[in-house]
């Protein structure tokens, strides 16, 4: 059962435009969500987070967005750069063992930004 | 600060075997998560540790175990290794219980 999904494997726009990548949770009691930027054969890098009691969290180029009713969220960057072209994942928790840190992935979605 | 580190960076071991990872944490997080990549799972918790405690566990048999010792560093253990375990083997570190995690650049690991 998966309970966090990227429904789009792939994802390709034009340097300068916005990219938007998508992000649906099954789980109510998640309540911190986090997008994180990979490349092949190297650990996820963090970017952006946003606690369920928000809607929305940004950090320069990048804008997380909740909606909790719907139970989905997507991270914007803009204007998107060639360097952002990694897998991005967006991962879930809810509290456990008095911690948020057992994270559950979605599969990833590969963002390429052409020059 | 310098962040998580994991060694060895690559490991090929053949089936029926046990392995070793480690992991060192960011200076001053006392929690350490396992995680396990794989092409077809993807991403998957594994462990969390924190203060020596196993904290919080994933769904993985018990040839997966982990251990953290005082200072913080973290190893994890997987014995009777299966061809199945081949995956690129990430560590987290946070720096108490509702932050964000960093990740290391993972262990690679080949079993033939």
């Amino acid at each position: 059962d998966q309970q966090v999904k990227q429904n789009s494997p792939s994802l390709s726009v034009q340097e300068g435009r916005i990219s938007i990548l998508n992000c649906d949770y099954t789980n109510s009691m998640f309540d911190y969500f986090l997008w994180y930027k990979k490349y092949p054969a190297e650990g996820p890098t963090f970017l952006i987070s946003i606690s369920s009691i928000k809607d929305k969290n940004e950090d320069g180029r990048f804008t997380v967005f909740l909606n909790k009713s719907a139970k989905h969220l997507s991270l914007h960057i803009v204007p998107s750069q060639p360097g952002d072209s990694a897998v991005y994942f967006c991962a879930a928790s809810a509290s456990s063992g008095g911690s948020n840190y057992k994270l559950t992935f979605g599969k990833g979605t590969l963002l390429t930004v052409n020059p | 600060k310098a962040g998580v580190t994991q060694t060895p960076r690559y490991l090929i071991k053949t089936r029926g075997q046990q392995v070793t990872l480690s992991c060192s944490p960011i200076s001053g997080h006392r929690s350490v998560s396992w995680y396990q990549q794989t092409p077809g799972q993807g991403l998957q918790f594994l462990f969390e540790y924190f203060s020596e405690t196993q904290r919080n566990k994933g769904n993985f048999p018990g040839r997966f175990s982990g251990r953290q010792f005082s200072n913080s560093r973290s190893e994890m253990n997987v014995s009777t290794l299966e061809l199945g375990d081949s995956a690129l083997y990430l560590c987290a570190s946070g720096p108490g219980s509702t932050d964000t995690q960093y990740f290391g650049p993972g262990t690679r690991l080949t079993v033939l």
